[in-house]
């Protein structure tokens, strides 16, 4: 069972303002990662972080910033929402997981954003 | 090209049956494969993962990998209402932490 949490897990609020998602994990992942996904839609890549003050963006050009200033968390800010940024906002990491030799990439939960 | 492709679906299937389900990549340097299920408005859980050609086995799950075709798939035995989800392939090449995901195959196991 992976430990990875993201708050809120639902947000609806006006254009305009500033909000930050949050995302924490408490398995001492490096490699954490934040997707966007719209309903039936894919899985998006908007940005990325290898370790401590290491960010980076990703495959989809996104208007929110991130910042890892501890490995644990890893949170993004949309500076003034828009209802363009209504979507799934879904945080993973990757690491060492029970039985398997290999890293595997765990989900949080997700966050519903609505801006009206 | 996209580097990994799904067949959206939805694939519909009777309770009971067998559910194929494919997936094909690009990056001959692809070394780590992943199948994830996810439920409407869920987040993706991983279900199985696969390094070598051939087929591995997790109770009613089997994964196959052929390398040399550039394709995975994964095999659901007797399927059940409750495996109806979007089934997400990933990709991983060689010793880099992204992975790359399909579009996501849409699974409907029907009564």
């Amino acid at each position: 069972e992976a430990d990875i949490y993201q708050t809120p897990r639902y947000l609806v609020i006006g254009t305009g303002k500033k909000i930050t998602l949050e995302c924490s994990q408490t398995m001492g992942h490096d490699k954490m990662y934040w997707y966007q996904q719209d309903p039936g839609m894919e899985l998006h890549l908007i940005h990325y972080s290898y370790g401590v003050n290491s960010t980076e963006k990703g495959d989809l050009s996104s208007e929110s910033t991130v910042s890892r200033i501890r490995t644990e968390h890893f949170p993004l800010t949309l500076e003034s929402a828009r209802p363009s940024h209504t979507s799934q906002y879904l945080c993973a990491s990757i690491g060492l997981a029970g039985g398997n030799p290999y890293n595997e990439q765990f989900f949080g939960p997700g966050t519903r954003l609505t801006v009206l | 090209q996209k580097e990994v492709e799904q067949n959206s679906g939805p694939l519909s299937v009777p309770e009971g049956a067998i559910a194929s389900l494919n997936c094909t990549y690009s990056d001959r340097g692809s070394q780590s494969f992943f199948w994830y299920r996810q439920y409407s408005g869920k987040s993706p859980e991983l279900i199985m993962f696969i390094y070598s050609n051939g087929d591995k086995e997790d109770g009613r799950f089997t994964a196959q990998l052929n390398k040399a075709s550039q394709y995975v798939s994964l095999l659901i035995r007797d399927s059940q209402p409750s495996d109806s989800a979007t089934y997400l392939c990933a990709v991983r090449a060689g010793t880099a932490s992204k992975l790359t995901f399909g579009t996501g195959t849409r699974l409907q196991v029907t009564l």
